[in-house]
């Protein structure tokens, strides 16, 4: 079965940059999204179709992908982003979803 | 803005049928630009996606669950529910709906998320 890869931790100091990756197969042909879970909260999204940023989210957010690897950055990250991350993609077909399985980030 | 609601059940025995409903308001389920879908996660893991459903002739489940899902839609009460059956402690999990966002044929995302709903199985 298809699989993403994310690094289980990544810690940084506040106004520093974080970077999270997420490697899979299928990511050169298939989008990547990011979804932000804080504790106890559902799910919510922050990046969608690799680099896209809904309404709401602020601009220190950002997504990149290349070849099979996409990546989540904060750029100045503030404590309030502590959060584990999910990247979120399909296989190779498109018909079935895949999470990687988290990063916690810690911002202190 | 779109609003998704679980309900059902907070605790099934082992070996029956888990059932749960999402209620969808601000949208329709009848709308032909998105899908529905659930997802779960087990208490301190990761996320895990279910399935998902256009209309009863469009449905997607995770193949590692698919012997034991259905996901249906009610137009009626613009509604959809998901069926897990012979369940397990494993099944035991946040269940969420979801609508989904198709990204034509690179993708589909879950946008909206209803808070969630712990579905415990007892032995």
């Amino acid at each position: 079965s298809y699989e993403l890869a994310q690094p289980p931790s990544v810690s940084v100091s506040p106004g520093q940059t974080a970077r999270i990756t997420c490697s899979g197969e299928a990511l050169p042909k298939k989008y990547a999204y990011w979804y932000q879970q804080r504790s106890g909260q559902a799910p919510v999204l922050v990046i969608y179709e690799d680099t896209k940023r809904p309404s709401g989210i602020p601009e220190r957010f950002s997504g990149s992908s290349s070849g099979t690897m996409a990546t989540l950055t904060l750029s100045g990250a503030q404590v309030e982003d502590e959060a584990v991350y999910y990247c979120y993609s399909t296989d190779s077909s498109g018909d079935q979803g895949v999470f990687g399985g988290g990063t916690k980030l810690t911002v202190l | 803005q779109v609003q998704l609601q679980e309900s059902g059940p907070g605790l099934v025995k082992a070996s029956e049928t888990l059932s749960l409903t999402c209620t969808v308001s601000g949208g329709s389920v009848r709308s032909r630009s998105f899908y529905w879908g659930w997802i779960r996660q087990p208490p301190g893991k990761g996320l895990e996606w279910i399935g998902r459903i256009y209309d009863s002739e469009n449905t997607y489940y995770n193949p590692s669950l698919k012997s034991r899902v259905t996901i249906s839609i009610d137009t009626s009460k613009n509604q959809f529910s998901l069926r897990l059956s012979s369940v397990t402690a494993a099944d035991t999990a946040m269940y969420y709906c979801a609508r989904v966002t198709t990204s034509g044929y690179s993708g589909f995302y879950f946008d909206y998320w209803g808070q969630g709903t712990l579905v415990t199985v007892s032995s």
